[in-house]
């Protein structure tokens, strides 16, 4: 069965840096990739999302995510986070079903 | 538009006690799905549903949870009885037509239910 692992459990980055989250997929074909961040108290909602075409993605709030076929990876970056930024970020593979990976915990220090 | 409806927001319980919650997915989307987040994981869907019809429930434990979505509207999933286990944020998403492809779901804000 598909499924993505996210390797980072947490990960803390000063406001204003770069940040880079990483998501590997497992699947055979080519595979539907999504990203979606859940700030404390609210629900998921939806970054950007890979079905095929252009391998760099553009999201919204400042995101964008890269495909790479040869690293089964789909990473997100932000050039500069912003505090508003601190979140829980959860990779996903859709098959017949949605599969999130475990998220990895954004911290933002000032 | 109106975006994914879910009530209550918070729900504390004991254990063997039963437990419902409410969604209300976004007007005109035909398929609802119910997920299970246990803090520290990602959601695990639960059951899917296609206008009134179930799709997807092997997810569900069926001695203990239950959902209907009547008319192909609005849901509610059931716990009867709780067990400690079942502490998690129980979050509905909604799509226009279904999980293959491209469709986008949209979720509601979770229910956090926690069970003493």
């Amino acid at each position: 069965a598909q499924s993505v692992t996210q390797p980072d459990i947490h990960i803390t980055v000063s406001e204003g840096a770069s940040l880079e989250l990483r998501c590997n997929y497992s699947y055979g074909a080519t595979p539907y990739l999504f990203w979606y961040v859940q700030s404390p108290g609210q629900g998921l909602q939806l970054l950007l999302k890979y079905f095929s075409g252009d391998t760099l993605v553009q999201g919204i709030k400042g995101f964008e995510a890269e495909f790479k076929r040869s690293q089964s990876s789909f990473n997100l970056r932000k050039p500069s986070v912003h505090w508003s930024d601190a979140a829980e970020y959860f990779c996903a593979v859709v098959d017949y079903k949605l599969s999130f990976g475990a998220g990895t915990t954004v911290t933002v220090r000032a | 538009e109106a975006g994914v409806a879910q009530s209550p927001r918070y729900k504390i319980i004991e254990k063997r006690q039963s437990v419902a919650f409410w969604c209300n997915p976004i007007s005109g989307h035909a398929t609802l799905y119910w997920y299970q987040q246990i803090l520290g994981q990602g959601p695990k869907l639960l059951i899917q549903f296609q206008n009134n019809g179930v799709v997807d429930d092997s997810q569900l434990p069926k001695d203990r949870f239950s959902a209907e979505r009547l008319k192909g509207v609005d849901s509610t999933l059931k716990i009867q009885p709780a067990k400690l286990e079942d502490s998690a944020v129980y979050l509905c998403a909604s799509s226009l037509l279904g999980p293959r492809g491209t469709d986008t779901q949209y979720f509601g804000p979770g229910t956090r239910l926690t069970v003493l």
